[in-house]
C-alpha cells in the first residue's frame, strides 16, 4: 500500500536560517509527489508539485524540493526561513486509486 | 474566483445529535472531495464527486456519513448520531478535470462532539 512517511513530528529553526523538511514514499510506480503548508484555521495551500521531468522542483514561497527515486524521498528546502513559514508541512503521493494520501506533517516552528 | 467556501468554521454539538456541513466549491469545478483530519494526522480521504455522481467513498464513511452533491454545484456532508470520536476537522477540495494536479482546499468545518 501506499504510505508516505514525515519522520520529523516537530522542528525548530531560527529566522534567516536554512531549512529541510523530510518526506519519503511507498509507491512501486512514478509517484505524484505534493508538498502542502497548512497555517492554524486555514486549509492547505499547495506548495510544490512532482510529476516527472526535472527532479528539482520549484514552489511558491521560495521552497523548493527533490525528488530522489533511489532513496523514495521528496524533501523540502529553503535557503533562508521568515517567520511567516511557521505552520504545518505535509507531503502527500497519488496512490494506485488516485487519491492523495497525506503524510502526519511536520509542524514548524520559527525562532527570532 | 473567491475560493472554497465551507459553512459552519466551527459547530459543537452533543454526542447523539446529527451535524450537516456544506461545501460550496470553485464555480467551474467538476470535481470535489472531502477529507477528515484529527489532531496530529494528516487530512484523510472520505469520498469524491464528479459532477453530482459520488464515484468513490472510503471505508472511513461508515454508515452514519452520507454525502450529496445535488446539481454537482455545492455539497453536503452529514453526520448521524454524532460521536465523540467523530471531533476532526472535516476539508473540502474541488478541481476541475486536472483533478489532483490542482487541487484547492477550503478552511474546514471544525466538528466537536461533547
Amino acid at each position: 500500500a501506499q504510505s508516505v512517511t514525515q519522520p520529523d513530528i516537530h522542528i525548530t529553526v531560527s529566522e534567516g536560517a536554512s531549512l529541510e523538511l523530510r518526506c519519503n514514499y511507498s509507491y512501486g510506480a512514478t509517484p505524484y509527489l505534493f508538498w502542502y503548508v497548512q497555517s492554524p484555521g486555514q486549509g492547505l495551500q499547495l506548495l510544490l508539485k512532482y510529476f516527472s521531468g526535472d527532479t528539482l522542483v520549484q514552489g511558491i514561497k521560495g521552497f523548493e524540493a527533490e525528488f530522489k527515486r533511489s532513496q523514495s524521498s521528496f524533501n523540502l528546502r529553503k535557503p533562508s526561513v521568515h517567520w511567516s513559514d511557521a505552520a504545518e508541512y505535509f507531503c502527500a503521493v497519488v496512490g494506485a486509486t488516485n487519491k492523495l494520501i497525506f503524510g502526519t506533517g511536520t509542524l514548524l516552528a520559527v525562532q527570532p | 474566483d473567491t475560493g472554497v467556501s465551507q459553512d459552519p468554521r466551527h459547530k459543537i454539538t452533543k454526542r447523539g445529535q446529527n451535524v450537516t456541513f456544506r461545501c460550496d466549491p470553485i464555480s467551474e469545478h467538476n470535481r470535489l472531495y472531502w477529507y477528515r483530519q484529527t489532531l496530529g494526522q494528516g487530512p484523510e480521504f472520505l469520498t469524491y464527486f464528479q459532477n453530482e455522481a459520488q464515484l468513490e467513498k472510503s471505508r472511513l464513511l461508515s454508515d452514519r456519513f452520507s454525502a450529496e452533491r445535488p446539481k454537482g454545484s455545492f455539497s453536503t456532508l452529514e453526520i448521524q448520531r454524532t460521536e465523540q470520536g467523530d471531533s476532526a476537522m472535516y476539508l473540502c477540495a474541488s478541481s476541475s478535470d486536472r483533478g489532483l494536479e490542482k487541487l484547492f482546499f477550503g478552511s474546514g468545518t471544525q466538528l466537536s462532539v461533547l
